[in-house]
């Protein structure tokens, strides 16, 4: 059974950088598939982030490209989130997920929340 | 980016009603439409994807339609379980876009 994990610091300072892994279990993320990223911020929207894929090509929400970069480690089987220049509006909880054949999230992480304050 | 248009935002029915949210597509999506169900404090899950498939282990109450660019997600018979939010989410192309979410409770 696939198992996600997200990890990272509960707590940033706005113009600093967000960064949080994900820990896959039960699937090499190199098998196949995409490997996302998604926040659910306060209120209840939720955003797509962006993707890495099996074979490391990546896929940003143009909303985030300027600030966004999605890499891994496949030795460890982890994903990882770096989003730079943080303000208040990134305070959310951040999810990472699988998205299968029917390019949906089929899979999710238990998710981390993550404030943006001085 | 296609625009996902969800109603209600919110719901309150009474065990055993039937309850149908629904999503309206900017575009053309096809059939690359999927909900998921988020139960307070837990992630969202998969329930159903290509519009009507049923995901693994979700019960047959559930069920999705499409007429056009709009679609539906019924619950035939709201059990308590079923309370949380429900999104919608296009899966025809990226930036992968998301429904508002219709939070649903019991009445």
């Amino acid at each position: 059974e696939i198992q996600l994990q997200e990890s990272g610091p509960g707590l940033v300072k706005p113009s600093q950088s967000l960064s949080l892994t994900c820990s896959v279990t039960g699937y090499t993320i190199t098998s196949g598939y995409d490997w996302s990223w998604i926040r659910k911020f306060p209120g209840n929207k939720m955003e797509w982030m962006g993707y890495i894929s099996y074979s490391g090509s990546t896929n940003y929400n143009p909303s985030l490209k300027s600030r966004i970069s999605i890499t891994r480690d496949t030795s460890k089987n982890q994903f990882f989130l770096q989003l730079n220049s943080v303000t208040t509006e990134d305070t959310a909880t951040y999810y990472c997920a699988r998205r299968d054949g029917y390019y949906v999230l089929d899979a999710w992480g238990q998710g981390a929340s993550v404030t943006v304050s001085s | 980016d296609i625009q996902m248009t969800q109603s209600p935002a919110s719901l309150s029915a009474s065990l055993e009603e039937i309850v149908t949210i629904t999503c309206q597509a900017s575009q053309n999506i096809g059939n690359w439409l999927a909900w998921y169900q988020q139960k307070p404090g837990k992630s969202p899950q998969l329930l159903i994807y290509g519009t009507t498939s049923l995901a693994d282990g979700v019960p047959s109450r559930f069920s999705g339609s499409r007429s056009g660019t709009q679609y539906s997600l019924k619950i035939s018979r709201l059990q308590v379980e079923d309370i949380g939010i429900y999104y919608c989410q296009q899966a025809s192309s990226t930036p992968l876009t998301f429904g508002s979410g219709t939070k649903l409770e019991i009445k």
